[in-house]
């Protein structure tokens, strides 16, 4: 199976600042990438589809980029919204897998 | 998006047999766009796949978990079930129905249900 691999594991931002996260395949996945936002007790939100796409709703402070292995998702200016754990989770084939999780906390 | 929702039992003890019900909102259950899954989550943890299943009856489950899942749907009820066997304290979780429509990758999530297994 595909090992997504994400880092850091926690990121220190401050608000209005710039968060890049990393998210890599163990093998190329093309742009079969999904990013995910989760907040405390809650469920997984969709961010981002087809490693650059954002879902409906989405801000357009999040980007995601990157193909084949390595991704990244961008938030721009973060928002005291923002502050959660982000996954990503690769479809390129069975069986579907998500990274470990990256947390960004405030700094 | 498609509203969900998880039910079942909140305690199984080892070794027995972990049952969730997903209930679907919507007719949507009956398209042949939407795929049915599970996820689960333990505690501190990141997420792993479980399986899907579609309403022609088709599955798949992920090799590490296949021996032990099954996976059914019922479309006269809108819901989709998950049984896990055998389980054991590793198999505590918070546990998601979720489903994508067309493309993998989850666009709709239920709340989760904490699922402890413990005698």
């Amino acid at each position: 199976e595909i090992v997504m691999t994400q880092s850091p594991a926690t990121l220190s931002v401050s608000p209005g600042e710039r968060a890049t996260l990393s998210c890599r395949a163990s093998q190329s996945i093309s742009s079969n990438l999904a990013w995910y936002q989760q907040k405390p007790g809650q469920a997984p939100r969709l961010l981002i589809y087809g490693a650059s796409t954002r879902a409906t709703g989405v801000p357009a402070r999040f980007s995601g980029s990157g193909s084949g292995t390595e991704f990244t998702l961008t938030i721009s200016s973060l928002q005291s919204e923002d502050f959660a754990v982000y996954s990503c989770q690769h479809y390129h084939e069975w069986p579907l897998t998500f990274g470990g999780g990256t947390k960004v906390e405030i700094k | 998006q498609v509203q969900l929702q998880e039910s079942g039992p909140g305690l199984v003890t080892p070794s027995q047999t972990l049952s969730l019900t997903c209930s679907v909102s919507s007719d949507s259950i009956n398209s042949d766009d939407y795929y049915w899954s599970w996820i689960r989550q333990p505690p501190g943890k990141g997420l792993e796949w479980i399986g899907y299943i579609h309403n022609s009856g088709t599955t798949y489950y992920t090799p590490s978990l296949k021996s032990r899942v099954t996976m059914s749907v019922d479309t006269s009820k809108k819901q989709f079930s998950l049984n896990l066997r055998s389980v054991t304290a590793a198999d505590t979780a918070v546990y998601y129905c979720a489903s994508w429509e067309a493309e993998n990758w989850f666009d709709s999530w239920g709340q989760g249900i904490l699922v402890t297994v413990s005698s």
